[in-house]
């Protein structure tokens, strides 16, 4: 079965550092690959996603997310973080075939004003 | 579009009861997810709907919890009886059939079972 690993379970920055969130999943085969946001006591939303083209994709609030196929991984960037991005952050991936995605743990983002 | 509409948001009942959680999905959606959250977990699915028929429902965790989804506009999600292990934040989400397609999500009830 494939899985979804986002190996920072917790990460505490400062305003306008830079940030970057691994996502690895292990599935060799064609894949759909998410980004959701939690916002504290809301529901998740998508941030941004890919399933085919420019494997370099940017999604709201400044986000971006690279996918590196050789590296299974779809990691989250963003340049300059704000308070407001204090959030839980859902790595998710859909197989080719296959409409149920598979969600990592999430990492808890904590920005420092 | 007014999202995906859960009711109640929060919810607090002694163990025993029998808890009833509802969800609307998105209008045209025809995927229904039931979604529980918690710190030790994270997000588990429990079960899923392709056009009102459940599809595979191996995350519920025991007998006491059953889905149901009469029709495209509603599902349930029902626990009973409850307990204190229950406790959680329950997730409803719809989407569209595709791989490609994301999820989206309600704002989830908060149960506390005392």
């Amino acid at each position: 079965a494939q899985s979804v690993s986002q190996h920072n379970h917790h990460v505490i920055l400062s305003e306008a550092a830079s940030l970057e969130l691994g996502c690895n999943y292990s599935y060799g085969g064609t894949v759909n690959l998410f980004w959701y946001v939690q916002y504290p006591g809301q529901h998740l939303q998508l941030l941004l996603k890919y399933f085919s083209g420019d494997p370099l994709v940017k999604g709201i609030k400044g986000f971006e997310a690279e996918f590196i196929k050789s590296k299974f991984s779809f990691n989250l960037r963003k340049p300059s973080v704000q308070w407001s991005d204090t959030a839980e952050y859902f790595c998710a991936v859909t197989l080719g075939g296959s409409y149920i995605p598979t969600f990592g743990r999430g990492t808890s983002l904590i920005v420092h004003p | 579009d007014a999202g995906v509409i859960q009711s109640p948001r929060h919810e607090v009942t002694e163990m025993g009861q029998e808890v009833t959680l509802r969800c609307k999905p998105i209008s045209g959606h025809d995927y229904l997810f039931w979604y529980r959250q918690t710190m030790m977990r994270g997000l588990e699915l429990l079960i899923y709907f392709n056009n009102n028929v459940p599809i595979d429902d191996s995350g519920m965790p025991e007998d006491r919890f059953s889905a149901k989804m009469p029709n495209a506009s509603f599902s349930t999600l029902k626990i009973q009886p409850s307990e204190p292990r229950d406790s959680a934040v329950y997730f409803c989400a719809s989407s569209f059939t595709g791989s490609n397609q994301p999820q989206h999500f309600g704002d989830g009830t908060r149960l506390s079972i005392l």
